[in-house]
């Protein structure tokens, strides 16, 4: 079966800093790999995908993530944290078991501190 | 620009009550979803539509009946409330064509139901 995990329930950043929000997955045949973003009191917003090409994905708000086939993971990065950044963001798979539905982490909360 | 509209944002439902969580949607997407979310556990499919008159089983569909009688309509409904219904219910929409899987979901601002 199809599964994607988010090994960090929260990770803390100091502004200004780099940051990276974990993601690893599993599943037969190529991966279909998605990041979200969720403010507070807000629905899912998408940042960034990976379906094929390049291993290294630019997405919104100057977020990037680097697809590794070798260690199947999707990590979330930015070169610079903002305060602003501070959200709940979710990796997700498509699941080609299920009719192409998306399988879903449960979520790293990201805190960025002045 | 509405995108994905949910209503209502909050409720409170009696044990075995019913209601129905509207979500609709004016980007012409073909597809639709409910999903819910619990703390810690990410997003759970429920139900979703490739399109009007169209409706599949998710992975959580005990409890829940869905109608998609327009493109731009997806209601939820609930028939008799249980605790564990107790949720934030979030509708998505997406534009997808058979051959491609690429398209981002456009997610409403949810709907937080408490079952007490």
């Amino acid at each position: 079966a199809q599964s994607v995990a988010q090994p960090e329930d929260q990770v803390n950043v100091a502004e200004g800093n780099p940051l990276t929000v974990k993601c690893t997955y599993s599943v037969s045949g190529n991966p279909y790999l998605f990041w979200y973003v969720q403010y507070p009191n807000r629905g899912l917003q998408f940042l960034l995908k990976y379906i094929t090409g390049d291993n290294l994905v630019k997405g919104s708000y100057g977020f990037e993530a680097e697809f590794n086939k070798s260690q199947t993971s999707f990590h979330l990065k930015k070169p610079s944290a903002l305060v602003s950044d501070s959200a709940l963001y979710f990796c997700a798979v498509r699941d080609m078991d299920s009719n192409y539905q998306l399988i879903w982490g449960a979520g790293t909360k990201l805190i960025i501190k002045p | 620009n509405a995108g994905v509209t949910q209503t209502p944002k909050f409720r409170i439902l009696k044990i075995g009550q019913s209601m129905t969580l509207q979500c609709a949607q004016d980007m012409n997407h073909n597809y639709m979803y409910w999903y819910r979310q619990d703390p810690g556990m990410g997003l759970k499919l429920i139900y979703y539509s490739v399109g009007a008159g169209i409706t599949d089983k998710g992975e959580v569909p005990n409890g829940y009946n869905v109608s998609r009688s327009t493109t731009e309509d997806f209601p939820l409904r609930l028939e008799l409330a249980a605790p564990s219904q107790t949720s934030v219910y979030f509708c998505a929409s997406s534009y997808s064509q058979s051959s491609s899987y690429n398209s981002p979901l456009h997610f409403g601002n949810g709907t937080r139901l408490t079952v007490t």
